[in-house]
């Protein structure tokens, strides 16, 4: 079975602290993937990256960015956390064959007070 | 036109019967669709994918695609209270870009 890890079910950050979201798949996947889900908006790609240290920026990159030093590994860094960015934040990745299916992490929940 | 686009519901159907869902796209190049399952507080779960015209069954699960419609469709029969959920459809945009999501239908199935 696909496993796509985030660190993190909970969090809770307080407005302008740097905050780390660490996401780990073991499934070999070169495409790795970072979305936000908020009521009725939907999900909404924030960055993905399709290689080692390679990152592209998706729909809402605005206060973000991101870090893959690892292929199995990708981080997303709020540079200064702010209350609209409190949201369901989830990791997903896939193999490189166009972008197929993604497979999900269990999402982490991040409150900014 | 929003580039993939659901009903947002809530779809209510009584246990046992069919449930249909439905999904438009505005990329006609788009060649690969498919159907996540996602329960309240958790994350989306791969239930269906489809590539070519037509049906596509999964035990209780048909997927159907009309690409000269840009239309695709998700049937459950027998539905099941567990199969109360959000359904997202997501569609692989040309060019070899990540999938895009709807913003899902709510399903219920009533006991």
């Amino acid at each position: 079975d696909v496993k796509v890890t985030q660190s993190s079910r909970y969090l809770v950050k307080r407005t302008g602290e740097k905050v780390f979201l660490e996401c780990v798949q073991d499934m070999d996947h070169e495409n790795m993937f970072w979305y936000r889900q908020d009521p009725g908006l939907g999900l909404r790609l924030i960055y993905f990256s399709y290689d080692v240290k390679m990152k592209e920026k998706g729909d809402i990159p605005e206060g973000y960015s991101v870090s893959r030093e690892k292929k199995e590994r990708f981080s997303l860094i709020l540079e200064s956390a702010s209350t609209n960015q409190t949201s369901m934040y989830l990791c997903a990745s896939s193999h490189d064959r166009g972008f197929l299916e993604a497979f999900f992490g269990q999402g982490t929940r991040l409150t900014v007070v | 036109q929003k580039e993939v686009e659901q009903n947002s519901g809530p779809l209510s159907v009584p246990e046992g019967a069919i449930a249909s869902l439905n999904c438009t796209y505005s990329d006609r190049g788009s060649q690969s669709f498919f159907w996540y399952r996602q329960y309240s507080g958790k994350s989306p779960e791969l239930i269906m994918s489809i590539y070519s015209n037509g049906d596509k069954e999964d035990g209780r699960f048909t997927a159907q695609l009309n690409k000269a419609s840009q239309y695709v469709s998700l049937l459950i029969r027998d539905s099941q209270p567990s199969d109360s959920a959000t359904y997202l459809c997501a569609v692989e945009r040309s060019g070899n870009t990540p999938l895009v999501f709807g913003k899902g239908t709510r399903l219920s199935v009533i006991a």
